[in-house]
């Protein structure tokens, strides 16, 4: 099983929509979950972070964690064409004092004009 | 924009040639991890300097060595280069080597290895 593993895509909503993005990890002791959003042939750009149960609000971004099914995801409310991108689900898997994250794939998100 | 900036944006190296990248953390941050993406891939940890020391490697063999500054800045050194390696190299900064700290990337460099 993948360290992290995010549900397979493209994802494709019309503009206005809820997009849903879904994340799960293996190791129950992770702590820090991130989701960055890439553009085509850019770098990651951090999004949102949560590291308790429960969901986290910024502007149209909610995401939600949930440390018993070990799951995390990202919603995107009233989607915009500008939110077309690849979203990476990060999570710090407990290695000491280092704080690697562990990336899955991504999912791509395409939002239909 | 972070502030974190590297240099080169592009690179073409031939395959056994050796490269070197930088990477200039945000102001403040101590803090830089370096993560090699391949296309179509998520970032894979490579490794991590947490004021000057070595903080945690990836899955990499010995051939992809770094440095960190005591300005925090970093370089990421790539020996006998091969195909394979090929790809983005990201760095990210953060205000420490804690799990909950956020780490912030630089626009990476592409390198292509011929």
């Amino acid at each position: 099983q993948k360290e992290v593993e995010q549900n397979s895509g493209p994802l494709s909503v019309p503009e206005g929509a809820i997009a849903s993005l879904n994340c799960t990890y293996s190791d129950r002791g992770s702590q820090s979950f991130f989701w960055y959003r890439q553009y085509s042939g850019k770098s990651p750009e951090l999004i949102m972070s949560i590291y308790s149960n429960g969901d986290k609000e910024d502007g149209r971004f909610t995401a939600q964690l949930n440390k018993a099914s070990q799951y995390v995801s990202l919603l995107i409310r009233d989607s915009q064409p500008s939110d077309s991108a690849t979203y990476l689900c990060a999570v710090n898997v407990r290695n000491g004092a280092n704080s690697k994250l562990t990336f899955g794939k991504g999912i791509t998100l395409s939002v239909r004009p | 924009e972070t502030g974190v900036t590297q240099s080169p944006t592009h690179l073409i190296k031939t395959r056994g040639q050796q490269v070197t990248l930088r990477c200039s953390s945000q102001s403040g941050h101590n803090t830089v991890s370096w993560y090699q993406q391949a296309l179509g891939q998520g970032p894979q940890f490579i490794f991590q300097y947490y004021r000057e020391e070595e903080n945690g490697r990836g899955n990499f063999p010995p051939r992809f060595s770094g440095l960190q500054f005591p300005n925090y800045s970093s370089e990421l050194n790539v020996n006998a280069l091969e195909l394979d390696d090929s790809a983005l190299y990201l760095c990210a900064s953060s205000l420490g080597r804690g799990r909950a700290y956020e780490q912030y990337f630089g626009p990476g460099t592409r390198l292509t290895v011929t």
